[in-house]
Parts: C-alpha cells; sequence; structure tokens
C-alpha cells in the first residue's frame, strides 16, 4: 500500500484565492510527523510546514496551513491568497518514529499553476 | 550557514562513462539519502546511510553506487550500466532521533550524450 497519495496531479487556482492540495496517509506508528514541500522549476526543495502526530493544533506558517485530521489520516495543505510565484510541484511527506529503516516517505506531487 | 552542497549544478557525459555526483552536508545529520527525478514525476530512492561506512538499497538502486567514508559526505556514482541515467538527482540528510523534517541539496541535473 502507498505510504503517501496525493490524488490531485494537477490543480489550477486563480491569484489571490485560496486552494487545498490533498494528502493522505497510511501508518501504524503512533509517532510520525507530517511535512509539505514546494519544489519550483529551479529543481530545490523548499520545506513548507510540519504537523506531528500528537499536534492537537493545525499547523501554520504564514499564508500555509495544514488541515491534519488524524482519524480520516490526512494532511491537506490549504494555501490562502495564492501568488504567482506559488506556481510550483508540492509534495507531500510523512516520517515513521519507529521506523528504523528508511524513515522518510513521499508522495508523487501535485502541480499547481496559479492563474493571473 | 549549515546545509547541503550537490556539485556541479549541471553535469554533462558521454553515454558508458561512469560519473560521480559530490554531497556534502554539514549539518552533523546521521542519515544521508539519494533521490532520482525525471520530467514531471516524484522522488524515488536510489540509496540512504544512516552510518558511516554503511548504506541501504532503496527502490531503484541498480546502476548506481555510493560510498560513506565519512558523516558529511555521501557521493553517488552513476554506472554504465544504468540504462537512463539522465534525470535530476537530489542529496538529502535529516537527524535520525525525532520526526524533524528532511533538508535537500539544490541538486545536480545529469545529462547523458
Amino acid at each position: 500500500a502507498q505510504k503517501i497519495t496525493q490524488t490531485q496531479p494537477g490543480m489550477f487556482v486563480q491569484e489571490k484565492e485560496a486552494v487545498t492540495l490533498d494528502c493522505t496517509y497510511d501508518t501504524s506508528d503512533q509517532s510520525y510527523g507530517l511535512f509539505w514541500y514546494k519544489q519550483p522549476s529551479s529543481g530545490e526543495m523548499i520545506f513548507l510546514i510540519y504537523q506531528g502526530s500528537y499536534d492537537e493544533q493545525n499547523a501554520t506558517e504564514g499564508r500555509y496551513s495544514l488541515n491534519f485530521q488524524k482519524a480520516r489520516k490526512s494532511a491537506n495543505l490549504v494555501i490562502s491568497a495564492s501568488q504567482l510565484g506559488d506556481s510550483a510541484m508540492y509534495f507531500c511527506a510523512m516520517r515513521e518514529a519507529a521506523n528504523t529503516g528508511n524513515q522518510f516517505y513521499f508522495g508523487t506531487g501535485t502541480s499547481l499553476t496559479v492563474i493571473p | 550557514d549549515g546545509g547541503i552542497t550537490q556539485s556541479p549544478k549541471y553535469l554533462f557525459r558521454k553515454e558508458g562513462q561512469n560519473v560521480t555526483l559530490s554531497c556534502e552536508q554539514n549539518l552533523n545529520h546521521d542519515a544521508m539519502y539519494w533521490y532520482r527525478q525525471d520530467p514531471g514525476q516524484g522522488l524515488r530512492l536510489i540509496y540512504y546511510s544512516q552510518i558511516v561506512n554503511d548504506f541501504q538499497k532503496g527502490d531503484i538502486a541498480e546502476g548506481y553506487s555510493v560510498s560513506r567514508e565519512k558523516k558529511e559526505s555521501f557521493p553517488l556514482t552513476v554506472t554504465s550500466a544504468q540504462k537512463n541515467p539522465t534525470a535530476f538527482y537530489l542529496c538529502a540528510s535529516n537527524s535520525l532521533a525525532g520526526v524533524d523534517e528532511q533538508f535537500f541539496g539544490p541538486g545536480t541535473r545529469l545529462t547523458v550524450l
């Protein structure tokens, strides 16, 4: 089974509007972290936001917020007031604390295009 | 400033030649990773290492080799056995404890002619 699932290969949003990028995860661990990364066309991976499995509040970082629904195993990224510079690939990732091998899992990504 | 460096940013090689991509980190991280990314695709794990002198194969290790002689360095060799080596290669690292994020280098774009 896929550890991280991103079902939206591509998304479009009007400038200044909000957009939600979906992410579901699969783990039996109690302690894990969820991450979102942005990858612009330059290729660098930019860390955006983190949510710990024990955090009761949704994480927020500026215009980014993470809608964490633990029972549903979803960790959607919400970008408010979209800007042209938000056009990029977005990857959801999970890290399992108890895993002694490879700890990180990445989704297949969502390509976001902001329309002026 | 702490971070991960990868060099060079662009690399061109002739078919049949081995090529080594460098990755250095000064974050004091134990774990280091190599990913391959093809255009419009996600990240695929090639190799990872959690301790000096030890490393594990990822999902697409065939045609690649690594070494981890120093904690700070994790070079990747793309051998002539790799059938489609043209891709974007990302190096990453993280601490072993807790659930902190993974840090990435700027990447190397390899083109085999």
